[in-house]
Order: structure tokens, then C-alpha cells, then sequence
């Protein structure tokens, strides 16, 4: 029955790890995004897809690569994580324009020790 | 580069009244408007899109206005109720590709 969801919900883990974040939906989106919110509840951009094409790439660090195996699916990898990444990630997704407005997961609360 | 105002930062109100948020964009170049609502520890929830060409969207208690010339939104609630206490979040969109950009957010709370 969800529209967007998230795995892990929580992720608590050690400076220097590399860790992972799974999205899918299944409202048969064409495009995905990941957005990051910070300490302050500041969303950010971070990446977007477009049937499996990387469409938006905002300054991230290239410690972070999103992969999108197929149109439904859009997962984030992070290398040698840092204190800094440390926030909620959330994944959405949107059809094509003009209907695009965007369905947000319930995110990701990551926690870089 | 887009950014987004939104003022007041934080709005307490009895329940009841009607209020006005308001989301203010440097670049007028967008596509859409998005009103999205948040509440603590949880994602976030469309609320209404306005398109370009639109002036004006309603959804039940809420309507939302776009002045894309003077690059402003607002969003009305009427008949506030302790339920609408979430954080509203605008987001015009510049490109059809969907890129976002979001403000700081308005908290509410209203009190019963």
C-alpha cells in the first residue's frame, strides 16, 4: 500500500563506514529524487532521476552515488562516511510534468558516530 | 541561484482563526508551486501545486495563491484546528525536470 517507502528507517553507524539506502515506489513514477535535511530542517536537492537517467546532480560530495537499477527503484550508497552527513534523508518521487508534484518517503534518519 | 523566504518563522494561533503563510522566490523563472506540510519525525505531504499559469489553488480549508511576477506565494488556512500545528514547507519548481527548492518552513501551532 505505500506510495514511497525507505529502508533503513534508522541508521546509526561509524565514521569511515560505507553504508547504503534502498527507495521504491510504486505509484509508476518516472522520476526519483533524493533530497537531505539537515540539523535545522533545512531540504536540499541532492540527486534526481528520470527513468533511470541522472537528470540532477546538485554540489554532493562523490562519496555519494545514487543507483537506480530500474524506474521504480532509486538507491543511495555513501562512502567513507563523515559527522557531517549526519541528517534525515528522504527519497520522492514524481510523475512527468504537468503532474508532477512530488510523494516523499518517511526518510531516512542517518547518525555518523 | 533560487531562494525561498518563508516569514513568519514560527505562527501560534488560537484555534479557529484564519491565517496567511507566506513564501517569497528570487528567480520568477519556475514551473510550479508546491505546498507541502510536515509533521515532526516524518516526511513530508503534499498539500496543493500550482501551476505557472495558475493564480490560485483550493483544497478544502486551504488555498493557495502564486503572484509569479513578484515571485510570491501564499498559503491561507481557514478555520484553523489543533490538526494543522506541522511545519509548511514551499517549494517552487524551475525546470520540468522537478528541481525543488525548498524554504525554511513556517511552524504552526495552534492551540485548542
Amino acid at each position: 500500500d505505500t506510495a514511497v517507502s525507505q529502508t533503513p528507517k534508522y541508521l546509526v553507524t561509524q565514521m569511515g563506514n560505507d553504508k547504503s539506502i534502498k527507495c521504491e515506489q510504486n505509484l509508476g513514477h518516472d522520476t526519483m529524487y533524493w533530497y537531505k535535511q539537515d540539523s535545522k530542517k533545512f531540504l536540499k536537492i541532492m540527486f534526481s532521476y528520470n527513468n533511470k537517467e541522472l537528470i540532477i546532480n546538485e554540489t554532493v560530495p562523490n562519496r555519494f552515488s545514487p543507483k537506480s537499477p530500474d524506474k521504480a527503484h532509486l538507491n543511495l550508497h555513501i562512502n567513507s562516511l563523515e559527522l557531517g552527513d549526519s541528517a534525515v534523508y528522504f527519497c520522492a518521487s514524481s510523475q512527468d510534468p504537468p503532474l508532477n508534484t512530488q510523494y516523499f518517503g518517511p526518510g531516512t534518519r542517518l547518525t555518523v558516530l | 541561484k533560487q531562494e525561498v523566504t518563508q516569514i513568519p518563522a514560527a505562527l501560534s494561533v488560537p484555534e479557529g482563526e484564519n491565517l496567511v503563510l507566506n513564501c517569497s522566490f528570487t528567480d520568477s523563472a519556475i514551473y510550479n508551486l508546491q505546498w507541502f506540510r510536515q509533521d515532526p519525525g516524518k516526511g513530508l505531504t503534499s498539500l496543493l501545486l500550482i501551476q505557472s499559469s495558475q493564480r490560485e489553488q483550493t483544497s478544502g480549508r486551504l488555498n493557495a495563491s502564486l503572484d509569479k511576477s513578484s515571485g510570491r506565494s501564499t498559503l491561507y488556512i481557514a478555520a484553523s484546528q489543533p490538526g494543522d500545528s506541522a511545519t509548511y514547507l514551499c517549494a517552487p519548481s524551475r525546470a520540468n525536470a522537478g528541481k525543488s527548492t525548498f524554504g525554511d518552513g513556517t511552524t504552526l501551532t495552534v492551540k485548542p
